[in-house]
């Protein structure tokens, strides 16, 4: 059974400029939620998809943005970056909403901002 | 606020020791979570405890949880040094989507 996939698994981007990070879950799970974890910040929540919906969205400024498709495969955008975007972004898919269950976790997509 | 608190956030112990991970947090809970992190790599599940006196085990780790207390600990018996990464924490808020995760505490087991 394939885990979680996150696209890219690094990438180097300058201030200013957006980026698109992509995650597909595991076959089947339809809640998709999305963690930055930082050195400094520890793993913080962004946002939790269900169903093509938002259904939670953690204390994030309106740059970070995100989407889920029918197929239940989710992506995260974050524009006009700044360095202290710099982070391993973390996508987590359960079977029901993120809450209620286990959360598997994909490797990861390691953002650095110069 | 929820608020979840790790200690200790680093450990070193000899192989073949035990010890305990304590997981407290701020509001009422209906279930709480425990991962491992390897250096590098991602989040992978070890426990998920869903009552007050849930008690989960699984090889040298045990878990368990004090709803009451609002309590989680992880108990590593026997340390290899398989053992050795970083071991986080996450509740849910009671009746809430929203979950926070602890600090983590950085394991290494020394031979």
């Amino acid at each position: 059974k394939a885990g979680v996939t996150q696209t890219p698994r690094y990438l180097i981007k300058t201030r200013g400029q957006q980026v698109t990070l992509s995650c597909s879950p595991i076959s089947g799970h339809r809640s998709v939620s999305w963690y930055q974890q930082t050195p400094g910040q520890g793993l913080q929540f962004l946002f939790e998809y269900f169903s093509e919906t938002q259904r939670n969205k953690g204390n994030f400024p309106g740059r970070f943005s995100g989407r889920q498709f029918s197929n239940s495969r989710s992506e995260m955008n974050v524009s006009t970056l700044e360095l202290g975007d710099s982070a391993l972004y973390l996508c987590a898919s359960s079977l029901h909403r993120a809450n209620t269950g286990e959360l598997f976790f994909g490797e990861g997509s390691r953002l650095t901002v110069l | 606020e929820l608020k979840v608190e790790q200690n200790p956030l680093f450990l070193s112990m000899q192989e073949g020791k035990n010890y305990t991970i304590y997981c407290n947090y701020s509001t009422t809970s209906d279930r709480l979570y425990w991962y491992r992190q390897d250096p590098g790599k991602s989040l992978e599940s070890l426990f998920v405890l869903l009552s007050n006196g849930a008690v989960k085990q699984e090889g040298r780790l045990m878990a368990s949880l004090d709803t009451k207390a609002r309590l989680s600990t992880l108990h590593i018996t026997a340390a290899v040094h398989d053992l050795s990464a970083t071991y986080f924490c996450a509740v849910v808020l009671y009746n809430n989507n929203d979950m926070r995760f602890g600090a983590g505490t950085r394991l290494t087991v020394k031979p």
